[in-house]
């Protein structure tokens, strides 16, 4: 398997734009994870979906992050519109069924605002 | 709430030597433990969890950690360092009752090994 795939590896975007940030989960994997990582705040948790359901979104940080799973192979983070401080790197993981606690990241997605 | 304290931002260790990466953590009832290390560029990678059994943790590239539950500690170790073990390392924690997978993960130590 290919591991979790994320596009684009790295977005530079001006404040306002809006922003579409996509992950292709491991085949199989019923959960996936959406984080932010930034010096500041280290890893932050933004939302999980299992079986394409968003369970805990408590971690978006405000109504300008939306995130999709339209089925168990993609999902989408958006920002709209985009803020300087949103500047980060967006990472998505997945992991498989109930039992299973190991999660895989992808490679990171890279946004600038400026 | 669950946290966890990674209480250095970076630990230097002369090659062969032994290392301990600290993490601390606080959660209601019983916790599940994890590593990650991420190398530049890159996302996490796994390294070990604790979900029960055997305090002592053995995972990937010779790392281990112990569990001790009355210092709610979960320190990282390797008998003897590599160069190429230079990354960050990221503890973290998920309580193992709760209904919800939402993993809180410390801020990070930076690993260097020195030649």
């Amino acid at each position: 398997d290919a591991g979790v795939i994320q596009s684009p590896r790295h977005e530079v975007t001006e404040m306002g734009q809006e922003v579409t940030l996509r992950c292709k989960p491991i085949s199989g994997h019923d959960y996936l994870f959406w984080y932010r990582q930034t010096m500041m705040r280290g890893l932050e948790l933004l939302i999980y979906f299992n079986n394409n359901v968003p369970i805990d979104d408590s971690g978006m940080p405000e109504d300008r992050f939306s995130a999709k799973m339209p089925n168990a192979s993609f999902s989408t983070l958006k920002i709209q519109p985009s803020e300087p401080r949103d500047s980060a790197v967006y990472f998505c993981a997945s992991r498989e069924g109930e039992t299973q606690e190991t999660q895989y990241f992808g490679p990171g997605t890279r946004l600038l605002v400026l | 709430a669950q946290s966890v304290a990674q209480p250095e931002d970076q630990v230097n260790v002369a090659e062969g030597n032994p290392l301990t990466v600290k993490c601390t953590y606080s959660v209601s009832g019983n916790p599940y433990l994890f590593w990650y290390v991420q190398y530049p560029n890159r996302g996490l990678q796994f390294l070990l969890k604790y979900i029960t059994g055997d305090n002592l943790v053995k995972g990937s590239y010779g790392f281990e950690a112990e569990f001790n539950k009355s210092q709610t500690s979960f320190h990282l170790k390797k008998p003897s360092a590599l160069v190429s073990d230079s990354a960050l390392y990221f503890c973290a924690v998920r309580r193992s009752t709760s209904g919800t997978y939402k993993y809180i993960f410390g801020t990070g130590t930076r690993l260097k090994v020195l030649a």
